[in-house]
């Protein structure tokens, strides 16, 4: 069964530095997503990114985060100045979204990531 | 900022027992509601996609109600199973939105 896979599992940083977390959408899907978790709390969205563009982002999605299209397969999550608050379990989805019968969203399994 | 609430936050239930679990969330500009069950050490999956009023759904042992008009979802697992331990999350969609607000889910521990 296809699926949504995101390099890589854990990664650790420090604060002030960049980083970039990658995903692979499964190869028909047309919306894209990246959410997160920090521990102890809901998951909350971050962006949504549809034709090459984003089609929302939330408060938490400033200037130091982007995502990325660069290729036909990946979408990546760069955060260019890290802080400790950024620690989170990081989410990629992707979904086919034609119609309302089939807009659930696939997960990958996610990248830990730690700011010290 | 929409406020999702699941109840209860967890659950432990007896192997071979039912369970059923709520999801409410704000009934105004409502589109649709997902259903995920997410198992430690593993992706959230998805298991119901659901946008009608009176709407019920099924997989298996699992099913789902919606009532739109109220702003609540259940779920309902029949007959447990140890592979149904895992936590359930909802999450509604409002119309022009692109984005799940998730509730803080339903921790589910089926006892052998």
């Amino acid at each position: 069964e296809p699926e949504v896979t995101q390099t890589p599992s854990h990664q650790v940083t420090q604060m002030g530095q960049e980083v970039i977390l990658r995903c692979v959408p499964i190869s028909n899907h047309l919306y894209f997503y990246w959410y997160r978790q920090i521990l102890g709390q809901k998951v909350e969205f971050l962006v949504s990114f549809y034709n090459n563009e984003i089609s929302e982002k939330s408060e938490i999605f400033d200037d130091q985060f982007s995502v990325e299209r660069p290729d036909g397969s990946n979408f990546t999550l760069k955060i260019r100045s890290t802080k400790l608050e950024d620690s989170a379990m990081y989410f990629c989805a992707s979904s086919e979204r034609t119609d309302s019968t089939n807009e659930k969203l696939f997960f990958g399994s996610g990248t830990q990531l730690s700011v010290l | 900022i929409l406020n999702v609430e699941q109840s209860p936050q967890s659950l432990h239930v007896q192997e071979g027992d039912s369970t059923n679990f709520t999801c409410s969330f704000p009934s105004s500009n409502f589109y649709a509601l997902h259903w995920y069950r997410w198992e430690t050490a593993k992706s959230p999956e998805a298991l119901f996609v659901m946008t009608l009023n009176g709407d019920e759904k099924k997989k298996g042992r699992i099913s789902a109600t919606l009532n739109t008009k109220e702003g609540y979802s259940y779920l309902y697992i029949k007959g447990s199973q140890p592979e149904d331990s895992a936590t359930y999350l909802c999450a509604p969609l409002n119309f022009g939105n692109e984005k799940l607000t998730f509730g803080t889910g339903t921790r589910l521990t089926i006892i052998p």
